[in-house]
């Protein structure tokens, strides 16, 4: 079941520069998506969401990109910092407005910042 | 800030028995949820509770797993007769009820021997 996909297991980027991570999905239902951060050995962070009614949602040094017609969304962190250092998932849900449903999580991007 | 937390943080037990997963989810949320991932693999929907009801579950939540939320503040996750293939870091998640933004808790790693 491949429905959230993240096609780039690793990222490296210097310190200062912009880190993109990026995101698939095939099911054409999925209308609310989330970017979580992970550190080994705790649970996800909430970063940042965005709804498909929407294409572009920012919160400081993090934005998300959302293109419906590519099924793709992207996470730009800029300016990457070496704390940013860890595994990001990218996640969708159907139907907000139901709160019930679940995520469906991709694989994870391992995202090293280097100093 | 308040957090969802989980307990214990590793189980280690023997293939057949039985394991309590514990979660006190963040107090004003109503809705609860169990995940799983695999050594290596993606992080896996289980099961949602609202309303001291299951919502929705996984194919993964056959009949050795069940869910409770025995006092109003606790979580639990039951998984009546370990397998082997059931070791994996266990997250209970919560949500509030206006958006998906689900919040989790540090995991507990099960390990089946």
């Amino acid at each position: 079941d491949q429905q959230v996909k993240q096609n780039s297991p690793s990222l490296s980027v210097q310190e200062g520069r912009i880190s993109i991570l990026n995101c698939d999905y095939t099911n054409s239902m999925f209308d609310y998506f989330l970017w979580y951060k992970k550190y080994p050995a705790e649970g996800p962070t909430f970063l940042i969401s965005i709804s498909s009614i929407k294409d572009k949602n920012e919160d400081g040094r993090f934005t998300v990109f959302l293109n419906k017609s590519a099924k793709h969304l992207s996470l730009h962190i800029v300016p990457s910092q070496p704390g940013d250092s860890a595994v990001y998932f990218c996640a969708a849900s159907a139907s907000p407005r139901n709160a019930g449903n679940m995520l469906t999580f991709g694989g994870g991007t391992r995202l090293m910042v280097k100093p | 800030e308040p957090e969802v937390t989980q307990t214990p943080s590793h189980q280690v037990t023997q293939m057949g028995q039985e394991v309590i997963l514990r979660c006190v989810p963040i107090s004003n949320h109503l809705y609860f949820y169990w995940y799983r991932q695999i050594l290596g693999q993606k992080v896996e929907f289980l099961v949602s509770f609202y309303n001291n009801e299951i919502s929705e579950k996984s194919e993964i939540f056959d009949d050795q797993f069940s869910v409770e939320r025995p006092d109003g503040s606790n979580f639990t996750l039951k998984i009546r007769s370990t397998k082997l293939e059931d070791s994996a870091m266990y997250f209970c998640a919560s949500l509030r009820g206006q958006y998906n933004e689900q919040f989790f808790g540090p995991g507990t790693r099960l390990t089946v021997l």
